[in-house]
């Protein structure tokens, strides 16, 4: 069965310092995507970046990045430069298996930058 | 703002009650998701439409039922609330399945309290 961990419930992280989020995952589907949002305080989810397993580069966007490692199945989210704002629950999610392409959650980790 | 509409934002009501969650996509998805986010549960997929027909089921529970309208706005009924079914309730959208990539985008989210 498909499943994504993300083991940190919680880190902080200095303003202006990197920080790397954690997630594996598990599947038997050799075709898969991976996907990191982002929920503020507020709420909403917010899309971050996608990773397709076919894809030969590690995907970027903008001050995110997705350290991606097949062979060991983990899909570490980078997040360059922290700034206050990036405070939020961040959650790695893969998508389905069958046709459905729901997304399956990981269970989140909680960002907070110090200032 | 992801294009995707959800009413109300936020939603009363006690045990036994009926209530329905209302959702709008972006404009040219024809695939709807819902979600439920708790405390204990994390998110959740529970049903998926695409075009007006119902293309997957999750862990929705009996006394929740869903349907997709031809202008392809969707709604989420949900009767003999419980407690435990307090939640933030969430709409996606997506263009379709067909494609590994599927970036789903969420709307704001209803939160349902069951008093």
């Amino acid at each position: 069965a498909q499943k994504i961990t993300q083991t940190q419930p919680g880190m902080f992280v200095q303003e202006k310092e990197a920080v790397t989020l954690d997630c594996t995952y598990d599947t038997s589907d050799p075709s898969y995507g991976l996907f990191w949002y982002k929920q503020p305080s507020s709420g909403e989810m917010i899309f971050l970046i996608y990773q397709g397993s076919y894809d030969q580069q590690n995907a970027t966007e903008g001050r995110y990045s997705l350290n991606f490692q097949k062979a060991r199945k983990s899909a570490n989210l980078v997040i360059s430069a922290s700034q206050l704002g990036d405070s939020a629950m961040y959650f790695c999610a893969m998508r389905g298996e069958d046709s459905s392409y729901k997304l399956i959650f990981g269970s989140g980790t909680r960002l907070l930058v110090r200032p | 703002d992801s294009g995707v509409t959800q009413t109300p934002k936020h939603l009363i009501t006690a045990t036994g009650q009926r209530v329905t969650l209302r959702c709008s996509p972006r404009s040219g998805d024809l695939s709807v998701y819902w979600y439920q986010q708790s405390l204990d549960q994390g998110l959740q997929f529970l049903i998926q439409y695409y075009n007006g027909e119902e293309r997957a089921k999750g862990n929705i529970l009996e006394r929740f039922s869903a349907q997709q309208f031809p202008d392809l706005h969707s709604e989420l009924n949900l009767s003999s609330l419980e407690l435990g079914d307090s939640a933030l309730y969430f709409c996606a959208s997506s263009v379709g399945g067909g494609s590994t990539y599927n970036e789903q985008f969420f709307g704001p989210g209803t939160r349902l309290t069951v008093l």
